[in-house]
């Protein structure tokens, strides 16, 4: 199975534009989550989707959105660029089972905001 | 709200000795545990996971243990070689009700040749 993918790779935005990333979840995976990293801070929780619903959301702003489509693939878009919105936005998907389920990391999209 | 502790934030060792990275969580609900390797410019990837019902697994020379009532759970990679050298990310989980992972702030492992 093909793993998964995000799109674009790498982002150059400057302050105050919006911006929209992509993710495609390994086929079969209906849960992808979203993760901001960022070298102080390790990996922070933005939102996950199922089913295409929001199920749990972290502690971001409402600058950050997301949602999540029919075929499982979801975008997150960040509005208003903050400087410090520069990072890696990995997404992750997962098959849901009844214990525990494993999550699978796309490369993410490196988003540099001047 | 949920936290998880991850130490230390920077290991060195020697090629051939062990590494142990250390996490405690503190929702007591959380009943999933993975561990996460990612090295430079790499995408996390998952090399050992645990759940609440079991307190010991191994794969090779990796390992991890959990300790349910102190809330502590354990990486411990044997034999160590220098393309073991990455950040290392603990985590926990529950899949009771929210559906959400927190990760500890990683561990930078280097193995000296």
């Amino acid at each position: 199975k093909a793993g998964v993918t995000q799109t674009p790779r790498y982002l150059i935005k400057t302050r105050g534009q919006q911006v929209t990333l992509s993710c495609s979840p390994i086929s079969g995976h209906r849960s992808v989550s979203w993760y901001q990293q960022t070298p102080g801070q390790g990996l922070q929780f933005l939102f996950e989707y199922f089913s295409e619903t929001q199920r749990n959301k972290g502690n971001f702003p409402g600058r950050f959105s997301g949602r999540q489509f029919s075929n499982s693939r979801s975008e997150m878009n960040v509005s208003t660029l903050e400087l410090g919105d520069s990072a890696l936005y990995l997404c992750a998907s997962s098959l849901e089972t009844g214990f525990g389920y494993e999550q699978y990391f796309g490369p993410g999209t490196r988003l540099t905001v001047t | 709200g949920e936290n998880v502790e991850q130490h230390p934030s920077t290991l060195s060792v020697q090629e051939g000795d062990s590494a142990v990275i250390k996490c405690t969580y503190s929702d007591s609900a959380s009943n999933y545990f993975p561990w996460y390797k990612q090295e430079l410019g790499k995408r996390p990837q998952l090399i050992i996971d645990i759940r609440s019902n079991v307190g010991e697994k191994k794969d090779q020379r990796i390992a991890v243990t959990l300790n349910k009532t102190a809330k502590h759970f354990s990486l411990h990679i044997t034999e160590t070689q220098p393309e073991d050298s990455a950040v290392y990310f603990c985590a926990a989980s529950t899949t009771s009700g929210t559906y959400k992972y927190i990760f500890g702030t990683g561990t930078r492992l280097k193995v000296l040749a």
